[in-house]
């Protein structure tokens, strides 16, 4: 049992607009920042935002994250093929001081 | 360009102690910490714990009582054991500087807990 929580599953068809929720609770997601990583099958995660919003050099604008509260969400824009993939939130925990992930939410493009 | 390179024994025995290590090249190895994540076959992502250049330590509650991670500045690498370990322990494990907007990921070693 994870956390944060995420839904397992989001699916979207190409040039469409998909979110994946991330829920947490006031000690980390309500107090701390939000990171958002993908992983492609097979690959080590790549990281997609950070600081609840903000892309790192080289991740497209298609990629957006928001936190309100005690969640957060992750955007795709556009949606290609290539970005089939799990995708994790993860937020520093102040009650278990150590680092929190979500269970993964595996996209598919229909 | 920061790289990561790990190694360690891939097939363990329960009860037996894990041993991995984390070499850091082509970047700044101090003013970050750096941690171990793993992932069960088929499952999420678990953060294990991280350190930093002068030793400074964070660790998962959960696997607190078995890990230990330690760093070795003079060669800039830093080492995870994880002690008795059982089939539940059967994971890819990486080292990773995660939470930076360069984040920085080893390839990831397979370790196998089996008799």
């Amino acid at each position: 049992q994870s956390v944060l929580t995420q839904p397992p599953s989001a699916s979207g068809t190409p040039g469409q607009r998909v979110t994946i929720s991330c829920s947490g609770s006031s000690s980390n997601i309500g107090s701390n920042y939000v990171y958002w990583y993908q992983q492609l099958p097979g690959t080590a995660p790549k990281l997609l935002i950070y600081s609840n919003n903000q892309r790192p050099s080289g991740v497209p604008d298609r990629f957006s994250g928001s936190k309100s509260g005690t969640s957060a969400s992750l955007a795709i824009s556009g949606l290609r093929s290539e970005d089939e993939a799990d995708y994790y939130c993860a937020a520093w925990d102040d009650s278990l001081s150590g680092w929190v992930f979500g269970g993964g939410t595996k996209l598919t493009v229909l | 360009q920061v790289q990561l390179q790990q190694w360690g024994a891939g097939l363990l025995k329960p009860s037996e102690t894990l041993s991995l290590t984390c070499a850091v090249y082509g970047g700044s190895f101090s003013g970050y910490f750096w941690s171990w994540i793993r992932q069960p076959p088929g499952k999420g992502l678990e953060w294990i714990g991280e350190i930093n250049h002068s030793g400074s330590t964070n660790y998962n509650p959960s696997l607190k009582s078995r890990v230990t991670i330690s760093v070795d500045t003079s060669k800039n690498q830093v080492s995870l054991k994880l002690s008795s370990v059982t089939a539940a322990d059967t994971a890819v494990y990486y080292c990773a500087r995660f939470y930076t907007p360069m984040d920085v990921w080893g390839k990831g070693t397979t370790v196998t807990v089996s008799s």
